[in-house]
């Protein structure tokens, strides 16, 4: 089944802990994408990758981190800077035009 | 900064019924406008990617609608079925498909 993984469902985490969220893809995709949803807020963007090695600062980078180290996988760091962490965060991934969606991590930060 | 709205932010219509919902964006920058449908429990799907002013696009008993000069898209449901109850989302593509600007969705709830 090609698609997209996103782990865990849930999470929790204490505040000051930096926390990891893991997203792989099978669809070849290039490029990949990290995305925060607020209530009643559309899909922000956090960090974008357009190719392996490389990735780009989106409208909401402050306290997060990304690496891309193979084409498959690009993983989130939520870090103690990010100041209200608790939200549901979206990983995607896209050929050229339409974005491919994971299940989506619910991150409470206690 | 640029801004997409979607309105009504929620909307409740009759199983049978036709609808219809809008895509508002600045028309200074564009590059595309993408639809997505997103069902409770489940990942944002996309439904169409416009590029074209005036373009047209039909998947079953939706479809959607471009006008990039006056900055709007409308997405419309032909005889609404209950399996059509989802969040509608717009978004977009300023200057690529890359750094999407998305709206709040509109939340259609089909009643039987």
């Amino acid at each position: 089944d090609g698609g997209i993984t996103q782990s865990p469902k849930y999470l929790f985490r204490k505040e000051g802990q930096n926390v990891t969220l893991s997203c792989e893809q099978n669809l070849n995709h290039d490029a990949m994408y990290w995305y925060r949803q607020d209530p009643g807020q559309g899909l922000r963007l956090i960090y974008y990758s357009q190719i392996v090695n490389d990735f780009q600062k989106g409208d909401i980078a402050e306290g997060y981190s990304v690496s891309r180290e193979k084409k498959e996988s690009f993983p989130l760091t939520v870090t103690s800077a990010q100041k209200n962490p608790t939200a549901f965060y979206l990983c995607a991934s896209s050929s050229e035009v339409e974005q491919f969606f994971g299940p989506g991590t619910r991150l409470t930060v206690l | 900064i640029l801004n997409v709205e979607q309105s009504p932010q929620s909307l409740h219509v009759q199983e049978g019924d036709s609808t219809n919902f809008t895509c508002s964006f600045p028309s200074s920058n564009f590059y595309a406008l993408h639809w997505y449908r997103w069902e409770t429990a489940k990942s944002p799907e996309a439904l169409f990617v416009m590029t074209l002013n005036g373009d047209e696009k039909k998947k079953g008993r939706i479809s959607a609608t471009l006008n990039t000069k006056e900055g709007y898209s409308y997405l419309y449901i032909k005889g609404s079925q209950p399996e059509d109850s989802a969040t509608y989302l717009c978004a977009l593509g300023a200057d690529s498909n890359y750094q999407l600007i998305w709206g709040a969705g509109t939340k259609l709830i089909i009643k039987p």
